[in-house]
């Protein structure tokens, strides 16, 4: 079954330590990967995306992520946090072609201690 | 800047009162997709369409409908709303080409 996994609810960091939310999946075919960030109130940003190429991705706000297909993981880093990441980030799969959905994670809320 | 808009951005309505929340958006995506959110949950699929074509997930209830009577707009309606309907709503678009989806800043509804 295709599934999305974010092993940790809730992760709390101090402002300017280093952050890595984990993502793994399970995915029939080579799906396209993102991370969204969703702040309180708000709708979903996008992050980073990972089509091919580099496995290694640079997104907005400093954050990166790392696709290792071994692992089927999928996960992000940011090597400075800073007080306005505090969020909900969510992990997604989707199709590569013919299929439009999405398939999410249940999300990781950060939060950031000053 | 192309987007994603929705409207309004809180919508208050009574138990059993339709509502209709709209979409609209400046990307030409060809998929329009709603989703709804509860508290501390990832968001839930709806239904979407591609073009006119529209595709219902087989658990949305059928209080929950939908019209997209264009390419730029695509409203939800929830017949008769009940107090497990408050959410947060996300409207969604992506191209055909490309399943990358960009999202709305959501409707909150809040039903009493």
């Amino acid at each position: 079954a295709q599934s999305v996994t974010q092993p940790d609810i809730h992760i709390t960091v101090s402002e300017g330590a280093s952050l890595e939310l984990r993502c793994n999946y399970s995915y029939g075919a080579t799906p396209y990967l993102f991370w969204y960030v969703q702040s309180p109130g708000q709708g979903l940003q996008l992050l980073l995306k990972y089509f091919s190429g580099d496995t290694l991705v640079q997104g907005i706000k400093g954050f990166e992520a790392e696709f290792k297909r071994s692992q089927s993981s999928f996960n992000l880093r940011k090597p400075s946090v800073h007080w306005s990441d505090a969020a909900e980030y969510f992990c997604a799969v989707g199709g590569t072609s013919g299929t439009y959905k999405y398939i999410f994670g249940t999300g990781t809320r950060l939060k950031v201690l000053a | 800047d192309a987007m994603v808009i929705q409207n309004p951005r809180y919508q208050v309505t009574q138990f059993g009162k339709p509502v209709t929340l709209s979409c609209s958006q400046t990307l030409n995506h060809n998929v329009m997709y709603w989703y709804q959110q509860k508290s501390s949950q990832a968001p839930k699929l709806l239904f979407h369409y591609y073009d006119k074509d529209f595709n219902n997930e087989a658990d949305t209830p059928d209080n929950f409908q939908s019209r997209r009577p264009n390419t730029s707009f695509c409203f939800l309606d929830i017949r008769s709303p009940g107090l497990g309907d408050a959410a947060m709503y996300l409207c969604a678009t992506s191209s055909r080409l490309v399943n990358e989806q960009f999202f709305g800043p959501g409707t909150r509804l809040t039903v009493l």
